[in-house]
């Protein structure tokens, strides 16, 4: 089955600052990748999405790069700030009905001002 | 509104005891899914459903049960023969076609002691 692996587990950054999120998957059918935010006590929310006809997908200050070849994927969030420090999961799945997503195991974000 | 309900926000139980926590959508997703959150690793599902009356299990559904009588809900039973319990559950539904964005309610945090 499909395996995610996320780095780094916990990110520190100013204010202002860039941050990258990277994923790895281990299942080459697999062709939609998603990324969620959490914040403390809630529910993950979908901030971005990102299917295979496509390396890369911009909304805002976040961006999302899929490299299918290498198996890789990357969350980019310019001009960070401290309402964006939340822990940030990526995911995997296949897009055939009766498929369920993978999730990595998250990334800590800490934006200090 | 739109959205996941999940309750009770906070569950107790003593071992031993099975315990049914609550999921239901007015989304009109025919899918459903519960994943289970513990720090570090990440959400894993559990089981899933794309239809009613009909479920799969997901990576780590030993010790768990679902039902799915109702589009609109998917209770979860722990039972006693889940050996860690406490974590907090996280329900999600989505379009039934693959590579759609889940939607998540807020979670219950279950305590067993």
């Amino acid at each position: 089955g499909e395996n995610v692996e996320q780095h780094p587990s916990t990110l520190s950054v100013q204010e202002g600052d860039s941050a990258v999120i990277k994923c790895t998957y281990s299942d080459s059918a697999s062709n939609y990748f998603p990324w969620y935010k959490q914040e403390l006590g809630k529910g993950p929310q979908l901030i971005i999405d990102i299917r295979s006809n496509v390396g890369e997908k911009k909304d805002q200050r976040i961006a999302v790069t899929l490299n299918k070849t290498a198996k890789h994927f990357s969350l980019h969030i310019t001009e960070t700030q401290p309402e964006d420090s939340a822990v940030y999961f990526c995911a995997a799945s296949k897009t055939q009905a009766g498929t369920a997503l993978i999730f990595g195991k998250g990334t800590t974000l800490s934006v200090s001002s | 509104d739109g959205g996941i309900t999940q309750s009770p926000k906070y569950l107790f139980r003593k071992e031993g005891q099975n315990v049914t926590l609550s999921c239901e959508q007015n989304l009109n997703h025919d899918a459903m899914y519960w994943y289970r959150q513990d720090p570090g690793q990440g959400l894993r599902l559990i089981y899933y459903s794309q239809i009613v009356n009909d479920f799969q299990k997901g990576d780590i559904a030993e010790g768990y049960s679902v039902s799915r009588e109702k589009k609109e809900s998917f209770p979860l039973t722990v039972t006693s023969a889940q050996k860690n319990p406490t974590a907090f559950y996280l329900c999600a539904s989505s379009v039934a076609r693959g590579g759609s964005p889940l939607h998540f309610g807020n979670g219950t945090r279950l305590t067993v002691t």
